[in-house]
């Protein structure tokens, strides 16, 4: 199986800092990862799609890239609305696909 | 736009079966696939398997002997069977819609999850 390895494990930040999570796979997998945002009690939401594609209705303040095997989730200015715990997901291994153990994102 | 809603019994017993369903509002299974994902209190998130629309099925390989899942296009919905229960299956379960996008998978769309608790 892919492994998949995020970091940090959790974040504090402030409401306008610039974040940066980053997720790493134990394999290349090109570009087929995907970021998800999850709040307590809530299902998770896609994010960002094909390593760096914006889901459509999520800001513009996300953003995501990279390929290969190192892989990186920013927020530009971060909003109160946006702390979460943040995954990654790779669909590399078609059938069969697994997500990052979680970061999340504390109000500092 | 297109709704998951998912059922199912919260509480079972060590050694039951437990039985989820998801009815698609909005929208077709088809051409989609359709996954059950899990998440144990407190911790990540686990994918279980998936149906096409056509009930082409595939499964985690650490879950797949006790797992099925199933699809009923007359009714829009897709099910979850996971026998054997254990404590460690204590989790939310989801359903998911895999959409594909530039020859890739992704969940867009989300069941609001069900609490499954294992305990005697």
């Amino acid at each position: 199986d892919i492994q998949m390895t995020q970091s940090p494990s959790s974040l504090s930040a402030s409401v306008g800092d610039r974040v940066t999570i980053t997720c790493r796979a134990s394999q290349s997998i090109g570009t087929f990862l995907n970021w998800y945002q999850q709040k307590p009690g809530q299902a998770p939401k896609l994010l960002i799609y094909v390593a760096s594609t914006l889901q459509s209705g999520v800001p513009s303040r996300f953003s995501g890239s990279g390929s290969g095997t190192d892989f990186t989730l920013t927020i530009s200015s971060l909003q109160p609305e946006d702390f979460a715990t943040y995954y990654c997901q790779q669909s590399y291994t078609s059938r069969m696909y697994t997500f990052g153990q979680g970061t999340k994102l504390e109000m500092k | 736009q297109v709704r998951l809603q998912q059922w199912g019994a919260g509480l079972l017993k060590p050694s039951e079966t437990l039985s989820l369903t998801c009815i698609v509002h909005g929208g077709s299974l088809s051409p989609h696939y359709w996954s059950w994902i899990r998440q144990p209190p407190g911790k990540g998130l686990e994918w279980i398997g998936e149906s096409s629309h056509d009930g082409i099925t595939n499964y985690n390989p650490s879950l797949k002997s006790r797992v099925s899942i199933s699809v009923d296009t007359s009714k829009n919905q897709l099910s979850l069977k996971l026998n054997s229960l254990t404590a460690a299956d204590t989790a939310v379960y989801y359903c998911a819609r895999g959409l594909l996008s530039d020859y890739q998978y992704h969940f867009d769309c989300w069941g609001q999850g069900t609490l499954v608790t294992v305990s005697s």
